[in-house]
């Protein structure tokens, strides 16, 4: 079992719509998880960050946390044709010290 | 957040030789940390450089292979050494932000061996 589970996509979504991009995760020792945006060509860029259980918003984007579940998602309200990007979810594993392991990426593709 | 320089962002070299590829932060960090990314995947931690011990590998990475220097808190290199066409990857160096705000990468290392 991997540590950071992702559907590769595509997922394809028209513009406007709501997308949503889900992660699970092995280590339910976890306490950080993290969403990166990585358009083709550039490093990732961090577009969201969550610690507790629930929902977390931030503009358009929506993170959602379910360590019961060990479940980690993320949604897109009104999504753009620039939010077609690959969408990494990571998971900082802890313990003696912090390091990041990422799932596999979700291709997202918005179309007009 | 943190900026990183990241350098040199590409470079293409021949088998059997190797390649050092250097970042350098804005700011001081206790860990610094160095990723793979394969053509059209995701990131694969090598290693975990912290200034002044040696760096920690993980599995399937060795020293041999990918040497890590951290001479102070800003700056740190990796060799990737004896290459083969197997190694063309992009390489990124990461920092994590200080508060636990995330990790922040530099902008990456297209490297292709030929």
């Amino acid at each position: 079992q991997k540590e950071v589970e992702q559907n590769s996509g595509p997922l394809s979504v028209p513009e406007g719509a709501i997308a949503s991009l889900n992660c699970t995760y092995s280590d339910r020792g976890s306490q950080s998880f993290f969403w990166y945006r990585q358009y083709s060509g550039k490093s990732p860029e961090l577009i969201m960050s969550i610690y507790s259980n629930g929902d977390k918003e931030d503009g358009r984007f929506t993170a959602q946390l379910n360590k019961a579940s060990q479940y980690v998602s993320l949604l897109i309200r009104d999504s753009q044709p620039s939010d077609s990007a690959t969408y990494l979810c990571a998971v900082n594993r802890e313990g003696g010290y912090n390091k990041l392991i990422f799932g596999a990426g979700t291709r997202l593709a918005v179309h007009p | 957040s943190a900026v990183i320089s990241q350098k040199p962002s590409r470079d293409i070299c021949q088998r059997g030789t190797s390649l050092t590829i250097q970042c350098q932060v804005d700011s001081q960090v206790t860990m610094m940390f160095w990723y793979r990314q394969q053509p059209g995947q995701s990131l694969t931690l090598i290693a975990t450089a912290n200034q002044g011990s040696e760096a920690t590998y993980e599995s399937g990475f060795v020293i041999d292979k990918f040497p890590i220097s951290r001479p102070n808190l800003t700056f740190s290199t990796l060799t990737v050494s004896n290459m083969s066409p197997e190694d063309s990857s992009i390489y990124l160096c990461s920092v994590e932000e200080i508060r636990g705000e995330g990790y922040t990468f530099g902008s990456g290392t297209r490297l292709t061996v030929v």
